[in-house]
Formats: C-alpha cells, structure tokens, sequence
C-alpha cells in the first residue's frame, strides 16, 4: 500500500512569498494519478493540479505541480490570502485512493 | 455544471448505521463514479470507498470493508453512502466526490456532519 508524506507539516509564510510544499510517496508512482487540493475550513476540498502538474479549471497560474517518481511538489508563486489553507496531495492505485496528511499554509 | 448536493447533518448512537445522500443537481451521475470521503476532527482526508459504475460495483478502503456500501441510484441521480457499526471514532464530515480527470476528484458535496454520541 502506498503511504504519502507531506512535508513540512505547517508552513508559515506572508502574503507575496512564495510556498513549496512536498509530497513524498512510500515507492514510486506514475505521476499521472497524483492530484492536489486545497481545504479551508467549512469548504469542501478544491481540486488545484492532477497528474502531476495540470491545473484544474479555474485554478489560478500561482498553482504549479511538478515531480514524479517518488517526489512531488506544489508551488504557489506569491500567496494571496485567500490561500491560506491546508493542501493535501492524493494518489489513485487502482483501485484505491490515498491522501497525505496535509501540510497547512499559515500566515 | 453538475452541483452535488448531501443529505442534511445526522446525530446517531454507537451501534447503529448512517445513510448519507448525494444528488447530482443540475446535470447526471451516469458513467461517474462516486466516492466518498470523511474529514475526522482534527485530522485529514480520508478515502473510504467508491463507486464502478461500468462494473455496477464498488470498491472499498480496507478499514471499511464489511461496514460500508457505496451505491448509486441513476434515476434518482444520487449516490448513497451506508455505514455500519457506528463508533465514536466515525463522528467526521462525509464528503461524496466525482471522479475527474487522472482519477482526481473534481467536484465535490458540501460535506454532512455525522456525529456518534450516546
């Protein structure tokens, strides 16, 4: 069973800096079935990348995915506030689904 | 654009089982599949299992084989989520989610409390 870690756990950052948050999964998966999410409290979770390093609809250029293999990263290039959240990483291995623990993005 | 709309909060005692509903507002579950997962106070995202709709079957995580079905009802255009056995453990928010592009989910329900409480 795949197990992801999310790193760091907390990350503390101001509006205009930029955050990487990392997504390390337990043995390398296809880079095709790793998404990411965005979750604030009283919302359901927002899609922002799938596979990897596409952007989901709407999702603003700041986002960006990268990685394979066993690493994964997610970017924001200058946080606005409203992005203060916590950002989970999922992986698909048909036929299961896994999230990581989730690393919160505070100001 | 398809909104999922969940059934409203819930209050049950250990031992006993929980439905939650998910209807597809504004558009159709066919060829969807479904999935269900719960956010635990205080912890994090948790897949609990999910629909096959080609297969008309469902697939499930470990932890909730034999306590949890998935079911859709495609004239009705809601999915269902049945849980079993309730413990304090399972008091969380329940969230139904469609399966997007590269097995993501790209469209989610509001999210139901449920809470076990004697």
């Amino acid at each position: 069973e795949i197990v992801l870690t999310q790193s760091p756990g907390t990350l503390s950052l101001s509006p205009g800096e930029r955050a990487t948050l990392s997504c390390r999964a337990s043995q390398s998966v296809s880079s095709t079935y790793l998404a990411w999410y965005q979750h604030k409290p009283g919302q359901a979770p927002r899609l922002l990348i799938y596979g990897a390093s596409s952007r989901a609809s709407d999702i603003p250029d700041r986002f960006s995915g990268s990685g394979s293999g066993t690493d994964f990263t997610l970017t924001i290039s200058g946080l606005e506030p409203e992005d203060f959240a916590v950002y989970y990483c999922q992986h698909y291995g048909s036929p299961v689904y896994t999230f990581g623990p989730g690393t919160k993005v505070e100001i | 654009q398809v909104r999922l709309v969940q059934s409203g909060a819930e209050v049950k005692k250990p031992g006993s089982s929980v439905k939650v509903s998910c209807t597809a507002s504004g558009g159709s579950l066919s060829s969807f599949a479904i999935s269900w997962v719960r956010q635990a106070p205080g912890q994090g995202l948790e897949w609990m299992g999910g629909t096959i709709p080609f297969f008309g079957s469902a697939t499930y995580a470990q932890k909730f084989q034999g306590r949890l079905t998935v079911t859709t009802d495609e004239s009705t255009r809601t999915a269902y989520m049945v849980l079993t056995g309730l413990k304090s453990e399972d008091t969380a928010i329940y969230y139904c989610a469609r399966r997007g592009p590269a097995a993501s989910f790209d469209n989610w329900g509001q999210g139901t409390l449920v809470t076990v409480s004697s």
